[in-house]
């Protein structure tokens, strides 16, 4: 009964692909994100979607494109793969009511060679 | 803009040790200041939250107390055991409507038998 689910857990690519990863959640919330994470563990976030319409969208370059096909689901999309997004890349949902609780899936490690 | 500031890490203690864990915030309103915290190979958890000035958050033995006169919301837990090792996360969010978390850097802790 995994809350939120990603997935790949790891992903290995090189320079120049595009991939994509999965995130899922079945808390019934409405509101869902993306953050990054880096080599030193700061994390910053990407995107957020509030049934299904984009309301965050931090300065993040145009290969990387969020997409929602429902309030459950909130896929990432890379294009043209660079050594620089190698990362950890965190799905997180909650409801959109103010302050209401980040829950995280446990990640994808995204390696560029 | 928003920020948060923590205190550098790692941080190593014996189990049974006081800890403690500062976090400085910068912000243009009144937001509400949380931590969250992430055990190995797991995404964020939220440990403790507290949303207007003096109100202490509390969970599993770790308490926060929000201090706007210092800008503050450190971290501290009377007595540490060996399954708190994580990495421990100061966030704020401000009243935007849009739940968009500003994280600081991140606070390794290992706590040793």
């Amino acid at each position: 009964d995994t809350a939120v689910s990603q997935t790949p857990k790891y992903l290995v690519t090189q320079m120049g692909n595009d991939k994509s990863i999965k995130c899922e959640q079945n808390l019934g919330h409405d509101t869902m994100y993306w953050y990054k994470q880096d080599s030193k563990k700061f994390l910053k976030i990407m995107f957020s979607y509030n049934n299904k319409e984009l309301i965050i969208n931090e300065t993040v370059p145009n290969r990387f494109s969020p997409k929602s096909p429902d309030k459950a689901h909130l896929n990432l999309h890379i294009n043209s793969l660079e050594l620089g997004d190698s990362a950890v890349y965190f799905c997180a949902s909650s409801h959109s009511a103010e302050n209401s609780p980040l829950h995280f899936g446990n990640g994808t490690r995204l390696t560029v060679t | 803009g928003d920020s948060v500031t923590q205190m550098e890490g790692p941080v190593t203690l014996s189990e049974e040790a006081f800890l403690t864990i500062n976090c400085t915030y910068t912000a243009t309103g009144y937001p509400s200041l949380f931590w969250y915290v992430q055990y190995p190979g797991e995404g964020l958890q939220l440990l403790l939250k507290a949303t207007k000035a003096d109100d202490k958050g509390s969970n599993k033995g770790f308490e926060a107390t929000y201090r706007k006169e210092t800008t503050s919301f450190h971290l501290e837990k009377g007595s540490v055991q060996v399954s708190d090792s994580a990495v421990y996360f100061c966030a704020l969010s401000e009243r935007t409507g849009a739940n968009n978390l500003f994280f600081g850097t991140g606070t390794r802790l290992t706590v040793i038998p």
